[in-house]
């Protein structure tokens, strides 16, 4: 059982580069779900997508783009990388947005940009 | 001021110890409460839902304050495999459901 698959797992990205996070699920789920956690903070919603064909700003958008490529597929992208945007992100799906905390988990892409 | 406080820890227990964690919420308009459990650099996994009423699962208890916004997590008899950070979760109702994600109670269980 894949679940929620995310890719790659660690990168190392030069300030300004650019790079694309890919999230896939194989759960049929409506909902998809990008967070960061950063140490001392608490996980942060970037963007979601409540269902496919929409997308959403979360709690902390800038720097960053979504695409819901089809109901399995949710990208993010980071167009120019700033030390800032060093973090764990995790992907998350949940079969509707009001199933959020409901929601499974991918393992994880930790970012460091330097 | 923090809308979800958590007392980061590392809270050191012994096996078969009973250990609680409390969890403080400031946004009244908060109406969902969750635990999640989440080991070593992996993801965060739910543990269990908060009822009003307080609700137990196996070693777990949960219980919820409304009137001094907090959420509580008790567990009993300790193992090893209960390692791991606590995160406490505080959503509100409304059109929007703001999720907020406290920073997590890290717990060492001793042998």
């Amino acid at each position: 059982n894949a679940g929620v698959t995310q890719t790659p797992k660690f990168q190392v990205l030069k300030t300004g580069q650019s790079m694309t996070l890919q999230c896939a699920q194989d759960m049929n789920h409506n909902s998809m779900y990008w967070y960061r956690q950063d140490p001392g903070m608490g996980l942060r919603l970037i963007y979601y997508s409540a269902s496919e064909g929409t997308t959403d700003k979360g709690e902390v958008p800038n720097g960053y783009n979504v695409s819901r490529l089809n109901k399995r597929e949710f990208s993010l992208r980071l167009e120019s990388a700033a030390p800032s945007q060093t973090s764990v992100y995790f992907c998350a799906s949940s079969e509707s947005w009001t199933a959020q905390l409901e929601a499974f988990f991918g393992q994880g892409t930790r970012l460091t940009v330097v | 001021r923090k809308e979800v406080e958590q007392d980061p820890g590392p809270f050191n227990v012994p096996e078969g110890a009973t250990v609680a964690f409390n969890c403080t919420y400031s946004n009244s308009a908060s109406q969902s409460f969750f635990w999640y459990r989440q080991d070593c650099r992996k993801e965060p996994k739910l543990l269990m839902s908060v009822y009003s009423s307080g609700n137990e699962d196996g070693r777990f208890t949960a219980q919820l304050n409304r009137a001094s916004q907090y959420i509580s997590l008790l567990i009993r008899d300790s193992k090893l495999s209960d390692s791991a950070t606590y995160l406490c979760v505080c959503r509100t109702s409304g059109g929007y459901q703001k999720v907020t994600f406290g920073i997590g109670t890290k717990l060492q269980v001793i042998p």
